[in-house]
């Protein structure tokens, strides 16, 4: 069964600076999508990021990055230029054909410290 | 473009009372849609999920039901609520049969507080 793991339950990163946050799987697919959602204090999931399984290249969206490394089942996201409205509730999440159904990690909170 | 719905936003309920949690798409036909509950400081549970009207497949059984009357629109229901039915619930969509299935675009959610 496919799994996911966010082994970062807290992180904190200061204004201006880049974190990084983690998250490892574990299936036997080959194709699959792999994503970051963000949760606010609001509580509504937010789309941050989107990574095909057959692209070699890391998918980007403004100041989120994402480092891709499907041999070593690895999905990290990279925020650059933090500000205080990137604190939130992190989650990865991984979509292949085998189940048609996101799973996800039990999220990383981040703090923001001005 | 597409927007999801959700009400009521805030909802408090006794034990054994009735629950009904409305959930509706805009701008996109046959769409799968998906219900979540998120406990406290929790990962979310997929509850159940449509891939067309009248067609409903439960991932957890409880004492919920889920309904699909019209498209557009999903429902969340309970005869009797229990106090762990508290919790956040999320509707979710993504693109029918014939697109990309796999992203899933989440509404603002219902906040359930069972007394």
């Amino acid at each position: 069964a496919q799994t996911v793991t966010q082994s970062q339950p807290e992180m904190s990163v200061q204004e201006a600076e880049t974190v990084t946050l983690s998250c490892t799987y574990d299936t036997s697919e080959s194709d699959y999508y792999l994503f970051w959602y963000k949760q606010p204090p609001s509580r509504q999931m937010i789309l941050v990021i989107r990574q095909e399984a057959y692209k070699q290249q890391n998918a980007t969206e403004n100041r989120f990055s994402v480092n891709f490394q499907k041999a070593a089942k690895s999905f990290s996201l990279k925020i650059s230029d933090s500000q205080l409205g990137d604190a939130a509730m992190y989650f990865c999440a991984y979509y292949g054909g085998a189940t048609n159904k996101l799973i996800f990690g039990t999220g990383t909170l981040l703090a923001v410290q001005p | 473009s597409q927007t999801i719905h959700q009400w009521p936003a805030t909802l408090v309920q006794p034990v054994g009372s009735p629950l009904s949690l409305e959930c509706t798409v805009e701008g996109t036909s046959n769409p799968n849609l998906y219900w979540y509950r998120q406990a406290a400081g929790r990962g979310l549970q997929l509850l159940f999920y449509s891939v067309g009207i009248g067609q409903i497949s439960s991932e957890v059984p409880q004492n919920l039901s889920a309904s699909r009357p019209q498209d557009r629109q999903f429902i969340l229901s309970s005869k009797k609520l229990l106090l762990s039915d508290s919790g956040f619930y999320l509707c979710a969509w993504s693109v029918g049969a014939g697109g990309h299935t796999d992203t899933q675009y989440f509404g603002p959610g219902t906040r359930l507080t069972v007394l």
